[in-house]
């Protein structure tokens, strides 16, 4: 089956630093890969369209400045959260759509950010 | 605007009674639905999908969901719920035609909880 890949699975980083999430698409190529934010006890809220080779759409009120995505390959979107603060700590999922038959969508595994 | 929306947030059963969550979806033209279900520290997990055809589902573990046009509902259904079935349940939602890339819109989750 299709599997997405996030790493790390969990990072610790210190105020003010910048840290990197990284989703990769195994065994299918994805052109567009997706960002989600999940609150504790809440929905996912979808953060940024990532396209292979173009920029990232994001969604209203998503800092893109803040929040910097990658979509270098056709299998590796990056989420990079610049300066970060205590209140960017969250679980962050990336989901690639299989393109083809039914165009399903997958997720990782998420990421656990803690900003100290 | 697209909108998915599960109005059942918390849902308690006793094991082996049936289960059906609510989704109802606010969608123009074709639409894509989907359950996903994530057990507690796991990522999300398709059960489920419709994009076309017989309107009645089946999904793993059990699962199946009805898509009802008329409606504008897909809801979620097990005859008999385990207690590993305890977990959030998510609804979602897509409408993309060929060749353009679409978001996933989720419902707000339904958390399933087991009584032994």
């Amino acid at each position: 089956g299709a599997v997405v890949s996030q790493h790390p699975s969990r990072v610790i980083c210190k105020s003010g630093t910048s840290v990197k999430i990284e989703c990769r698409s195994l065994d299918f190529q994805a052109t567009t890969m997706f960002w989600y934010r999940q609150f504790p006890k809440k929905s996912l809220m979808l953060m940024a369209t990532s396209n292979e080779g173009s920029k990232a759409t994001y969604e209203q009120g998503v800092e893109k400045d803040k929040f910097l995505i990658n979509h270098a390959s056709l299998t590796l979107s990056t989420l990079t959260v610049t300066s970060a603060h205590p209140e960017d700590s969250s679980f962050y999922i990336c989901s690639a759509r299989r393109s083809g038959t039914g165009n399903t969508i997958y997720f990782g595994e998420g990421s656990w950010l803690t900003v100290v | 605007a697209q909108s998915v929306s599960q109005h059942n947030h918390h849902v308690i059963l006793s094991e082996a009674a049936s289960l059906e969550l609510g989704c109802n979806y606010s969608y123009g033209g074709t639409v894509n639905l989907f359950w996903y279900v994530q057990y507690p520290g796991q990522h999300l997990q398709l059960l489920l999908k419709y994009f076309s055809g017989d309107p009645l589902v089946k999904g793993i573990k059990g699962f199946e969901a009805e898509f009802i046009k008329s409606k504008f509902s897909f809801n979620l259904r097990k005859p008999s719920v385990h207690w590993s079935d305890a977990a959030e349940y998510f609804c979602a939602g897509g409408a993309w035609s060929s060749g353009s890339a679409r978001q996933l819109t989720f419902g707000s989750g339904t958390q399933l909880t087991v009584l032994p």
